[in-house]
Formats: C-alpha cells, sequence, structure tokens
C-alpha cells in the first residue's frame, strides 16, 4: 500500500485565494483525520470522519474552513479565504477504526502570504 | 489544544545513552500510543499499549503503562543520533472516540 498520500505536498498562494488539500486515506480504513500543526500551537485535530461521516468538527477553527469526504479513498480540507495565519502544515492521517493506530501522511506545507 | 502531558519537553542526551520520556493524562483510557516525528515529516507510529497491559516492547523501545498514576513512560535504549525527533503520547479516552496527542518531547542526540 502506498500509505496515506496528500496534495499539493506545497502550497503558496495570496491571502483571499481559495486553498483546497486533498487527501486519500489508506485503502480499507473506515476513519480519517485532518490536523494542523504549528510551532505555536502544537499538533491540533480539527476535525475527523467515520465511514464517511463527519463526526466531530470542533476543532475546524472558523467557518473558512470546510472538510469533505464523498467517498471512502477520498477528503478535501478547504480553506476559503485563506489568511496568513493559516499557514502551517496540515496532516491527514487514516485508521482502521477510531481508537486503533492512525497513520500519517507527509502533509500538505501551506503558505499564506 | 492538547491536553497531555509530556515532560521533558526537550532532552538532549549522547549517543548510546538510554533516553525516558514519560506522559501524563487525566482521563480514562482505553489504549496509549507513542508516535515519532521526523522534522517536516508526517508521525509515525511506534507502539500501542492497551489499558489492561504494563509494558510493551518493540525493539529498542520499551512502553510502559501505570493506569492507577494516569502515566506512561517511553524508553529508549542505546540511543542513535537518528533517533533524534520529536516524540509524541496519544490516547484514546474511554469517554470519546477520539485520539488525542501531547505536545511531544524533542529528543536530541547528540553523536
Amino acid at each position: 500500500d502506498a500509505g496515506v498520500i496528500q496534495s499539493p505536498r506545497h502550497e503558496v498562494t495570496e491571502m483571499g485565494q481559495e486553498v483546497t488539500l486533498r487527501c486519500k486515506p489508506i485503502s480499507g480504513h473506515n476513519s480519517l483525520f485532518w490536523y494542523r500543526q504549528t510551532m505555536m500551537r502544537g499538533l491540533e485535530l480539527l476535525i475527523y470522519f467515520n465511514n464517511n461521516v463527519p463526526i466531530d468538527d470542533s476543532g475546524m477553527p472558523e467557518d473558512r474552513f470546510s472538510a469533505k469526504m464523498p467517498n471512502a479513498s477520498f477528503s478535501t480540507l478547504k480553506i476559503q479565504p485563506s489568511e496568513p495565519r493559516d499557514s502551517a502544515v496540515y496532516f491527514c492521517a487514516s485508521s482502521f477504526t477510531l481508537q486503533e493506530t492512525q497513520y500519517f501522511g507527509p502533509g500538505t506545507r501551506l503558505l499564506v502570504l | 489544544s492538547q491536553q497531555g502531558e509530556e515532560d521533558p519537553q526537550a532532552l538532549s542526551i549522547q549517543e548510546g545513552e538510554n533516553a525516558t520520556m514519560n506522559c501524563s493524562y487525566k482521563t480514562s483510557i482505553n489504549n496509549l500510543q507513542w508516535y515519532r516525528q521526523n522534522s517536516g515529516r508526517g508521525l509515525v507510529h511506534l507502539i500501542l499499549i492497551r489499558s489492561n497491559e504494563r509494558e510493551k516492547h518493540s525493539g529498542r523501545l520499551r512502553v510502559t503503562l501505570d493506569t492507577s498514576k494516569k502515566s506512561s513512560s517511553l524508553l529508549i535504549t542505546a540511543s542513535r543520533a537518528a533517533d533524534t525527533a520529536s516524540y509524541f503520547c496519544a490516547r484514546t479516552e474511554t469517554s470519546g472516540s477520539r485520539l488525542t496527542f501531547g505536545e511531544g518531547t524533542q529528543l536530541t542526540v547528540n553523536p
């Protein structure tokens, strides 16, 4: 298995632009997680899905952030409009069940100018 | 924000020495996991210990869990420069379903 795949790996955009991050979980995994990591705030859980259904989005910082999981093999995290404070590394992770080992993707490094 | 507490926040040792990192938590858990993150990379799972287990080994790694003290420790024996990374504990609480990560310990192993 190729592991969790994220794209793009790097994104540089200007404030106000829409940003879409993509994630393909490991085949057969039923749970998917989106995290954000910064030096200041550490690793933050933004939202997670189980069987394609969002379970808890309380970590999503603002209405500018939205996430979807239209099927078991694809999820997106969208920021619209983006702001400089959104600059961070965004990780996607998947697991077989909610409580088992999570496998992380390589992350998307986002810079909003 | 994270609710696990790890100490130390940073640890610097010489190659060959043992490194011990601790993790404490406040609620009842189903399992506790340790992850490693190299700079600029994603987290990698190291070991999972369930609430009914007290100790697990994996190569040079030894994890202990004391549910009465609500704490866990990760011991890396005979450390190598390549062990330099951040180490996170993460727990699954019995009251909730998701994994909660601590703030991590930055380990530096000097050659």
